[in-house]
């Protein structure tokens, strides 16, 4: 079955350190994965997505997410988190452009000043 | 990117009565989508509505319940009908990106009393 497993529920960070919200899927064939932000009370945000090629994304806000096929795993990554990155992060993936999407439970991620 | 406003944006509702949720995009899509955010939870897909024909509803959703409109290609309306208290969730539409994934509305607070 299709699935999309994002293992931390709530992560905290300092300001200014390093992320990485960890992303495994379950798909038959070749995925396109993508990673959402979401704001409280907001709408999901695209923060990139992979669909072939580099297997390193980059992404808006400074984000990038790498594609690993061989642990079906799509992490996404920040070098230096900002208080502004507390949001709630979703990691989706579907068969192709069509746009519907099957997502992971997401990750909340918290920032300490 | 697409530009996807829904109304209303929150509503209180009382049980037993039913709500129509609007969606309109800026610009001529193929498929739209619907779907369901409970509290605390991820995105669940409830329908693809394709201008033209009948919703195609995911398993666990029927037509009863969430009926979908599509008169053209910007617009589309979900209704909850004869709502419960487990239907108090963020409703969410969402159109596919010309290059893949999916681009969404801010979403429709529903809260059923």
């Amino acid at each position: 079955a299709q699935s999309v497993t994002q293992p931390d529920i709530h992560i905290t960070v300092s300001e200014g350190a390093s992320l990485e919200l960890r992303c495994n899927y379950s798909y038959g064939a070749t995925p396109y994965l993508f990673w959402y932000v979401q704001s409280p009370g907001q709408g999901l945000q695209l923060l990139l997505k992979y669909f072939s090629g580099d297997t390193l994304v980059q992404g808006i806000k400074g984000f990038e997410a790498e594609f690993k096929r061989s642990q079906s795993s799509f992490n996404l990554r920040k070098p230096s988190v900002h208080w502004s990155d507390a949001a709630e992060y979703f990691c989706a993936v579907s068969g192709g452009s069509q746009g519907n999407l099957i997502f992971g439970k997401g990750t909340k991620l918290s920032v300490k000043p | 990117s697409a530009v996807i406003s829904q109304k209303p944006s929150r509503d209180i509702c009382q049980r037993g009565t039913s709500l129509t949720i609007q969606c309109q995009v800026d610009s001529q899509v193929t498929m739209m989508f619907w779907y369901r955010q409970q509290p605390g939870q991820s995105l669940t897909l409830i329908a693809t509505a394709n201008q033209g024909s009948e919703a195609t509803y995911e398993s666990g959703f029927v037509i009863d319940k969430f009926p979908i409109s599509r008169p053209n290609l910007t617009f589309s309306t979900l209704t909850v009908s004869n709502m419960s208290p487990e239907d108090s969730s963020i409703y969410l539409c969402s159109v596919a990106g010309a290059l893949g994934g999916a681009f969404f509305g801010q979403g429709t607070r529903l809260t059923v009393v």
